[in-house]
Formats: structure tokens, C-alpha cells, sequence
């Protein structure tokens, strides 16, 4: 069964104190992960998919970097606008169409503090 | 492009009571999800479609449940009867073959008293 898991489950910084989330998966055969933001009352809002071991990937003050077991989103001089759960989800190979589900993580929820 | 809609934004039923979620996917979007999330269980998949046809359906709980979709531009999933325990937010994302970002609408957020 794939499984993904997100660590820590709730990230407090300080503006400007970089840090990193990480995801790790177990899964029969990685299509793709991804990156979710999500804000309270809201639906995730898509930041990156990493595709293969070494890639990275980055958008502001994010970026994101993958393994053959986990990826690390990495945070930059954060502002208190980043403030938001985080979700990471991985997309398996499913018989003859990689078109499949995604499988998420619980979610880590950051908070930045001005 | 005005996203995936859903509607309602707010439900709140008795149990016991239908209970019936309306997805719009983005123009062109050829699958279409449908999430339920909770703080004990996250974000979990109930079914999707292709192209109008149900793929996977393994993650609907019960028979209570069920989803359609009659044409490419609309989608429902249905709860009858309503139970507390499916108190919870429902998204519902949509994507297009050859593009791997799903985009999520905004979520109906289910209360059953």
C-alpha cells in the first residue's frame, strides 16, 4: 500500500528563519510528487511536481527536491504570508495508464511569525 | 478560466437526510476527483472519473455514497442517508490528460447533525 508521510505535523518560525518540511513515501513505482499549499477555508493550491531523483524544483521562496525516498520543501527567509499547511502527494504508475490518484500526506502546518 | 466550482460552500442536514454535492471542472479537464478531508484521515479520494466514466471507486465508503457524471462539465456525489461521521470537507480537482497538476475548487464543507 502506498504510504506518504509528512514531518513535522506543525512547523512555527520566525520571519526570516529558513528551514525544511520533508515527505517521505513508500510506493510501487513513483510517477510524480507534489506539492500542495493550502490555506484555512480553502482547496489546494498546486506548487510543484518533482518527477525523478535529483530534480528540484523552485518558486520564490520555495523549493523543492526529491529522492528515491523522500523530498524536502525548503523555505527561505520565510514571511509571514507562507503561513499555511503544506501538503505533499504522491502519483504511482496504475496498470496501463499512469493517469492515476494522488495519495497525500497529512500535511505539515507552518506558521510564520513577524 | 474560473477555476473548478462547487457548490454549496456550507451544508448543514440532519442525519438521515440527502445530501447531494455539485462539482463544475474546468473547461476541457477530462478527469475529475473527488477528495473528502478531515482532521483524522487528511485528504482521502472517494472516486474519479475519465472522460465521464467512473475509473476507481474504491475509496467510496458505503453504499450511502455514490457520484455521477452525466456530461464533461458537471459532476455529483451523493449521500443517502446522511450520517455525522460524513461531516467533513469535500473537494473536488480536476486535470487534464498530459498536464500533472490537479486543480481543487474551493470545497463543500458538510455538516450532519
Amino acid at each position: 500500500e502506498d504510504q506518504v508521510t509528512q514531518s513535522p505535523e506543525a512547523l512555527r518560525l520566525q520571519e526570516g528563519e529558513s528551514s525544511s518540511l520533508n515527505c517521505s513515501y513508500t510506493v510501487s513505482g513513483l510517477r510524480g510528487l507534489f506539492w500542495y499549499r493550502q490555506d484555512p477555508g480553502k482547496g489546494p493550491e498546486f506548487l510543484f511536481t518533482l518527477y525523478s531523483a535529483g530534480e528540484e524544483k523552485e518558486k520564490e521562496r520555495l523549493k523543492a527536491t526529491l529522492t528515491k525516498k523522500e523530498s524536502f520543501l525548503h523555505i527561505t527567509a520565510p514571511k509571514p504570508e507562507d503561513s499555511a499547511t503544506y501538503l505533499c502527494a504522491v502519483q504511482v504508475y496504475a496498470g496501463g495508464t499512469s493517469y492515476g490518484k494522488l495519495t497525500f500526506g497529512q500535511g505539515t502546518i507552518l506558521t510564520v511569525h513577524p | 478560466d474560473a477555476g473548478v466550482i462547487q457548490s454549496p460552500r456550507h451544508e448543514v442536514t440532519e442525519m438521515g437526510q440527502e445530501v447531494t454535492l455539485r462539482c463544475k471542472p474546468i473547461s476541457g479537464h477530462d478527469y475529475l476527483f473527488w477528495y473528502r478531508q478531515t482532521m483524522m484521515r487528511g485528504l482521502e479520494l472517494l472516486i474519479y472519473f475519465n472522460n465521464n466514466v467512473p475509473i476507481d471507486d474504491s475509496g467510496m465508503p458505503e453504499d450511502r455514497f455514490s457520484a455521477k457524471m452525466p456530461n464533461a462539465s458537471f459532476s455529483t456525489l451523493k449521500i443517502q442517508p446522511s450520517e455525522p461521521r460524513d461531516s467533513a470537507v469535500y473537494f473536488c480537482a480536476s486535470r487534464l490528460t498530459g498536464r500533472y497538476g490537479y486543480t481543487f475548487g474551493s470545497g463543500t464543507r458538510l455538516t450532519v447533525v
